[in-house]
């Protein structure tokens, strides 16, 4: 399995938002509901942003949001804000317990 | 609450071996696979290695298979990744991280431990 593709870098301002996008194939992204995004400050433990594409786990700002079209999954921020400032990472299920991420997006708040 | 703190890394030389471990609390161990996934050094995310609850089942990227393995202790809560023949390319923070209860997503992970091969 080859890394789904993301940018490498995102920015905005505070109060905007910002998608990423998550560029993978028929074989992950494509075949399965079963997009992820983590929140990464280096140093830290990665926390999970977005489950099943558009799932927020209990706790995760409503200013995240997720979705699907084809092979391409996304991640919008809206009303960003100084602590969103982090490496985003997508991540699908591959199938018989494997996974393949994203290469990582450096999400820079101006 | 759920924690994952991995133990063990280390500075390897090529063709060596060294293993890491994962202790986990806040949750009933024996009911969740385990997945150890790696980044190296100006790169992504890898996933590396799952182990399903029971330890019965097991699976691995292809650039490991052969080489790594990994287990669990069930009376300790912990998870390990035994690295043998290592390579330079297997040098990467190592991060432990726990599946839910469908294994189709990594919802919790630990802060990682850092593993050189170098000569």
């Amino acid at each position: 399995q080859s890394a789904l593709t993301q940018p490498a870098s995102v920015s905005g301002s505070p109060g905007q938002s910002i998608t990423i996008s998550c560029t993978g194939t028929i074989s992950d992204v494509g075949r399965f509901n079963l997009v992820a995004w983590y929140q990464h400050h280096v140093g830290k433990a990665p926390k999970l942003m977005i489950s099943g594409v558009t799932r927020r786990p209990s706790g995760v700002s409503i200013r995240f949001s997720g979705s699907k079209s084809g092979n391409t999954a996304s991640l919008t921020i809206s009303g960003l804000q100084a602590e969103d400032e982090a490496y985003y990472y997508c991540c699908s299920y591959g199938g018989d317990s494997t996974w393949v991420f994203g290469g990582g997006t450096k999400l820079t708040v101006l | 609450e759920v924690q994952l703190l991995e133990a063990g890394g280390d500075l390897g030389q090529p063709g060596g071996s060294l293993r890491v471990s994962c202790a986990a609390s806040g949750f009933n161990f024996d009911n969740f696979a385990m997945v150890w996934v790696r980044q190296a050094p100006g790169k992504g995310l890898e996933w590396v290695s799952t182990i399903s609850g029971t330890g019965g089942g097991k699976f691995y990227t292809k650039s490991v298979k052969g080489r790594f393995m990994i287990s669990r202790d069930s009376a300790r809560s912990a998870v390990f990744l035994q690295m043998d023949n290592l390579r330079t390319e297997d040098t990467a923070v190592y991060y432990c991280a726990r599946a839910d209860s469908a294994v189709t997503t990594i919802d919790y992970w630990g802060r990682g431990t850092l593993v050189t091969v170098s000569s």
